[in-house]
């Protein structure tokens, strides 16, 4: 299984609400990222985890709130957000040690829109 | 900021080689050269990596330069699947545990293959 699995697929919430992305990998990962892209621009980085610990925020609103309840699962909660906040969310995952490869596996994404 | 520089698009014919160039002048010793692709609306895909050595594997072929200080993706019989952004990135391998090595994305290119 080499299958990094995000749900929901599409997202549409309102500035109040509060909502949670979820992602989850079986491949024995231990870093998992979130990643998030603006149409027609590349994927910036937003959260890093390694072995469960939160180990980069790049400086990310806290409206966004990650969460790694365990090595497969990695969730991001949305509370407040703004409609600038309406883009693909990515998920990845990577193998982490000396010697491995450093390839990330991606998510298909959740798209999100802010109304 | 992204520590490469890519053309921002290129075309391609069918059945001809895709030979896709990036300048990361600034690379360290110990950063390898990664290259991702995303097509449209799908979350990035690994290519391939490499660090001094030209590399080779089912999808495409990476030669470094000597000095490497660029280095080039080469598609050998591209198909229309291989319209995409193609990214080069460079990075360091994280190492057990480490926060290191974090894939950030430049602009890409935007690759299209015409039949």
């Amino acid at each position: 299984d080499t299958e990094v699995t995000q749900t929901p697929k599409h997202l549409v919430m309102g500035m109040t609400n509060k909502k949670s992305l979820k992602c989850e990998q079986h491949m024995g990962h231990r870093a998992m990222y979130w990643y998030k892209q603006k149409a027609k621009k590349p994927p910036e980085l937003m959260f890093v985890y390694s072995y469960e610990k939160l180990s980069i925020n790049e400086s990310v609103p806290s409206r966004f709130s990650p969460e790694c309840p365990n090595s497969s699962l990695l969730n991001l909660h949305l509370h407040a957000l703004q409609p600038e906040d309406s883009a693909l969310y990515l998920c990845a995952s990577s193998q982490d040690g000396t010697g491995t490869t450093g390839e990330l596996f991606f998510g298909e994404g959740s798209r999100l829109t802010v109304l | 900021d992204a520590k490469t520089t890519q053309p921002p698009s290129m075309d391609c014919a069918e059945g001809r080689a895709a030979n896709l160039p990036c300048n990361h002048s600034t690379i360290s010793g110990n950063e390898y050269v990664y290259w991702y692709r995303q097509i449209h609306s799908q979350g990035p895909q690994y290519i391939i990596h490499g660090l001094k050595n030209n590399e080779t594997n089912e999808m495409a072929s990476l030669i470094i330069t000597e000095d490497r200080k660029s280095s080039t993706l080469i598609l050998p019989h591209a198909t229309l699947r291989d319209t995409a952004v193609y990214y080069c990135i460079v990075r360091v391998v994280p190492n057990y545990g480490g926060s290191q090595g974090n894939l950030i994305f430049g602009k890409g290119t935007k690759l299209s293959v015409k039949p």
